[in-house]
């Protein structure tokens, strides 16, 4: 039972390339989130879904791009990556939507 | 909106115990849950309160007041690798989302 899996673990970027983060859950979770994590902060949601079909803009989307591909996946795209998307990328999934469970993060570095 | 105001660090002697607080401030209340994080790893979802008073999970223990719009996660019997940050959490109305405080950094002393 993998829980939440996400790839890559790290990634460099050259300023206006595209990446797309992958994400899956095995836990048969409804809701879905992607959030940022900036060195000595806390998480800011970017973007979620609480049910397969359904996409939500989060506190800080702009720049990302999601889709919910299936009830397991949820795939983040950067488009034109920029220096300020330097962060760890995390991605969480939850049933009842009190409690999440998170992958083992994305280290992004956009130089 | 959602708002939640912790901490930024707390520090404790290994043995003792620490209170992590937690104050909200959200438009619907479902819950608020607490999470673990290690320097360099992901965050680890530990419990949640969705009614008031006080939840044991061994050496853990969360409690909320919902007339005060407040929580705090007590940590007994303090051990080294207990030194880590602390988030508490709320859902969004609909439990659609979950927005994170800004995170307690404890540091657990020998």
């Amino acid at each position: 039972n993998a829980g939440v899996t996400q790839t890559p673990k790290f990634q460099v970027l050259k300023t206006g390339q595209s990446m797309t983060l992958q994400c899956a859950q095995d836990m048969n979770h409804n809701s879905m989130y992607w959030y940022r994590q900036d060195p000595g902060m806390g998480l800011r949601l970017i973007y979620y879904s609480a049910s397969e079909g359904t996409t939500d803009k989060g506190e800080v989307p702009n720049g990302y791009n999601v889709s919910r591909l299936n009830k397991r996946e949820f795939s983040l795209r950067l488009e034109s990556a920029a220096p300020s998307q330097t962060s760890v990328y995390f991605c969480a999934s939850s049933l009842t939507g009190l409690e999440a469970f998170f992958g083992q993060g994305t280290r992004l570095t956009v130089v | 909106g959602q708002s939640l105001e912790q901490p930024s660090e707390v520090t404790a002697v290994e043995g003792a115990i620490v209170q992590i607080n937690c104050t909200y401030q959200t438009s619907g209340f479902y819950g608020l849950s607490w999470y673990q994080q290690h320097d360099g790893g992901a965050p680890t979802f530990l419990s949640y309160n969705a009614l008031d008073g006080l939840e044991e999970t061994g050496r853990f223990s969360s409690f909320l007041s919902r007339s005060d719009s407040y929580g705090y996660l007590l940590l007994q019997e303090l051990q080294m690798k207990d030194s880590a940050s602390y988030f508490c959490a709320v859902p969004d109305t609909g439990r659609r989302a979950l927005t994170f405080g800004s995170g307690t950094r404890l540091q657990v002393q020998p």
